[in-house]
């Protein structure tokens, strides 16, 4: 069954401070997987895609890895802002299948001053 | 920012009530999809469209319909809201192929009183 799972499911942290989430999947076959990140009542924005080739892949602070052989991805926050404050969801696409979009539960950030 | 646009933003309304719920993308987009997401909650999918007069039924049984008579447009319709159909709704679109990006619209938050 395609699965994506997340954790923590809820996390807070201090304003200036590192963080790392985690993503592991059961999707197969496996086409890419992204992170998005999604502001309370908005719509979820992309942050990053990894392809199977891919091991990491930075945008701005932030920093996504995949580990394609242990199916597993995290999202690394670099120098917390309030900003940040957030659901992080993973979501792993299929290379087939008529719905290939599979999301995962989500990780709530919130960072506090 | 993404150009798929989704009416109302918010909307309250009695039991029994007929109502549609608007999305458009100026993107070009074939695909096109509808989630349901409760707070705190991940999202399903209830609803997605290949292209014009295509529409499938998600993994998430819906009462609502949807129709695709046009590329842009893809609204979502509820015959006779009732209060278990109080939740967020998302809808997103994406090219054909993979690696491609979902963009979600900003959400309309459904309350049935």
């Amino acid at each position: 069954k395609n699965q994506v799972e997340q954790s923590p499911q809820s996390l807070i942290i201090l304003e200036g401070k590192n963080c790392t989430l985690q993503c592991n999947y059961t999707v197969s076959p496996f086409s890419n997987l992204r992170w998005y990140k999604q502001d309370t009542g908005r719509g979820p924005v992309s942050l990053t895609i990894m392809t199977f080739s891919e091991n990491t892949k930075s945008n701005g602070r932030y920093t996504a890895t995949l580990d394609a052989d242990t199916k597993q991805s995290s999202l690394h926050i670099t120098a917390s802002q309030l900003s940040d404050s957030a659901s992080y969801i993973c979501v792993v696409s299929a290379k087939t299948g008529a719905n290939n979009l599979f999301f995962g539960t989500g990780t709530r950030l919130t960072v506090i001053p | 920012e993404a150009d798929i646009y989704q009416t109302p933003r918010y909307l309250v309304i009695g039991t029994g009530k007929k109502i549609t719920l608007e999305c458009s993308q100026t993107m070009g987009h074939d695909k096109m999809y509808w989630y349901q997401q409760d707070p705190g909650m991940e999202l399903h999918l209830i609803h997605y469209s290949y292209g014009v007069n295509s529409t499938e039924k998600g993994d998430l049984s819906s009462e609502s319909t949807v129709s695709r008579i046009r590329t842009e447009h893809f609204p979502l319709t509820l015959e006779s809201a009732r209060p278990s159909h109080t939740s967020q709704y998302l809808c997103a679109s994406s090219k054909d192929g993979q690696n491609t990006e979902a963009f979600f619209g900003q959400g309309t938050r459904l309350t049935v009183v």
